[in-house]
């Protein structure tokens, strides 16, 4: 089975401070995904980052970047120079499996963190 | 930027009323799911759709049902709404193509029974 943490409920972090995000996760599968969402307080989840299990470098999409360390399990999203717009839910997912496998294209979801950024 | 979507947004209803929450997409992707989600808490998937005439129930056991005649159209109902269903339901799409085949969401329908 399948188990994702994120140990910190709530953030406040300074504007324009960088902050990490923790995310430790649980699996037996030798192949699996990692996502990060954000979901604004209006509801919808917004992709923001994948790393796959295999991706020998950490994964980057503009001022989003996870640190993979593969052997701590452990996928942490870094936000660098935090904008007021970063307030938000963030989730971590894993997905277990390669896309061969039609058997199974599930997420299993964090119970995320609230980050608030303080003007 | 994907192209799924729910209605209504938000939902007031009475005990024991039947309800089905809307979900389309138009990008053609042969996966689509359903997730229930708390306030201030995770997804949990109660419903997914691998096709046509696919229907698989998910982690958490849910009352509500789905169904998928077309590609492009994934409705859930509950036949009796009761107070503890009171969620927001989250729809999701995501097929092959994308560059890591993440799943696309809908903006949500947030359902209070009373």
């Amino acid at each position: 089975a399948q188990k994702i943490t994120q140990t910190q409920p709530g953030m406040f972090v300074q504007e324009k401070e960088a902050v990490t995000l923790d995310c430790t996760y649980d699996t037996s599968d030798q192949s699996y995904g990692l996502f990060w969402y954000k979901q604004p307080s209006s509801g919808e989840m917004i992709f923001l980052i994948y790393q796959g299990s295999y991706d020998e470098q950490n994964a980057t999409e503009g001022r989003y970047s996870l640190n993979f360390q593969k052997a701590r399990k452990s996928a942490n999203l870094v936000i660098s120079a935090s904008q007021l717009g970063d307030s938000a839910m963030y989730f971590c997912a894993m997905r277990e499996t390669l896309i061969s496998n039609f058997g199974n294209e599930k997420l299993t979801f964090g119970t995320g963190t609230r980050l608030t950024i303080i003007p | 930027e994907a192209d799924i979507y729910q209605t209504p947004r938000y939902l007031v209803i009475g005990t024991g009323k039947k309800i089905t929450l809307e979900c389309s997409q138009t990008m053609g992707h042969d996966k689509m799911y359903w997730y229930q989600q708390d306030p201030g808490m995770e997804l949990h998937l109660i419903h997914y759709s691998y096709g046509v005439n696919s229907t698989e129930k998910g982690d958490l056991s849910s009352e509500s049902t789905v169904s998928r005649i077309r590609t492009e159209h994934f409705p859930l109902t509950l036949e009796s709404a009761r107070p503890s269903h009171t969620s927001q339901y989250l729809c999701a799409s995501s097929d092959l193509s994308g560059a890591y085949n993440e799943q696309f969401f809908g903006p949500g329908t947030r359902l209070t029974v009373l």
